[in-house]
């Protein structure tokens, strides 16, 4: 049921792009993106739903690809607050296309920006 | 408002001893939840509650308890305490109005099992 993000980690430097990615082999409801860093909780960035509609973070963007059970989170013009590591949840679709109210989060990717 | 409070921050146990974590949020939320994370297994949940009065297991269930106490509070209980119990320990609650919206976490609680 958890889903497999790519890549474990990335370091980057200030400015550049860089774009990780969740899967999950069941039909999701809904697909949600954390970001945490150092010894702090868990802080949500946007959630995208089934039939295009996203809710969150206005600098950062993401795509759903409903049919693949697929996520991408896009990063660009990465700064130095963008470090953390990022963790996708999924909200898995019933048989009868509800939802459990719970989500499978990932394993997270460690991203490191550097000036 | 003080959002998903956690206590305690910090705790250490011996094998075979009990504990309570307690975790209160005032954002009037219905679904409260307990994680536990580990290094590199990402967020596994333990228990939930989808409403006040009801629970369910989550992937990670075996050596704990829950109560929901209330529509504020929801507690983890660990009954005899294991090494393999070592871990940060997070709550969090969300609005669940048909689809899930953001979960808002507590500060975590840090327990270290010997």
């Amino acid at each position: 049921q958890q889903p497999v993000q790519s890549p474990q980690a990335v370091i980057l430097r200030e400015g550049e792009d860089a774009v990780i990615n969740c899967s999950s082999s069941k039909a999701l409801y809904s697909v949600h993106w954390y970001r945490q860093k150092h010894g702090e909780a868990p802080v949500f960035l946007m959630i995208l739903l089934k039939g295009g509609e996203q809710k969150g973070h206005e600098k950062i963007s993401a795509s759903f690809n409903e049919k693949k059970q697929q996520s991408s989170l896009y990063l660009t013009a990465s700064q130095l607050s963008y470090s953390g590591t990022y963790f996708c949840g999924t909200e898995i679709q019933t048989d009868r296309g509800s939802t459990l109210g719970r989500l499978y989060f990932g394993r997270g990717t460690q991203l490191t920006v550097w000036p | 408002n003080a959002g998903v409070t956690q206590t305690p921050k910090f705790q250490v146990l011996k094998t075979g001893q009990s504990m309570t974590l307690q975790c209160a949020q005032d954002m009037n939320h219905n679904s409260m939840y307990w994680y536990r994370q580990d290094p590199g297994m990402g967020l596994r949940l333990i228990y939930y509650s989808a409403s006040e009065g009801t629970t369910d297991k989550g992937e990670v269930p075996n050596g704990y308890n829950v109560s929901r106490l209330n529509k504020r509070e929801f507690s983890l209980r660990l009954e005899s305490a294991a090494p393999s119990q070592t871990s940060v320990y997070f709550c969090a609650s969300s609005v669940l109005e048909g689809e899930m919206d953001e979960q808002f976490f507590g500060p975590g609680t840090r327990l270290t099992v010997l």
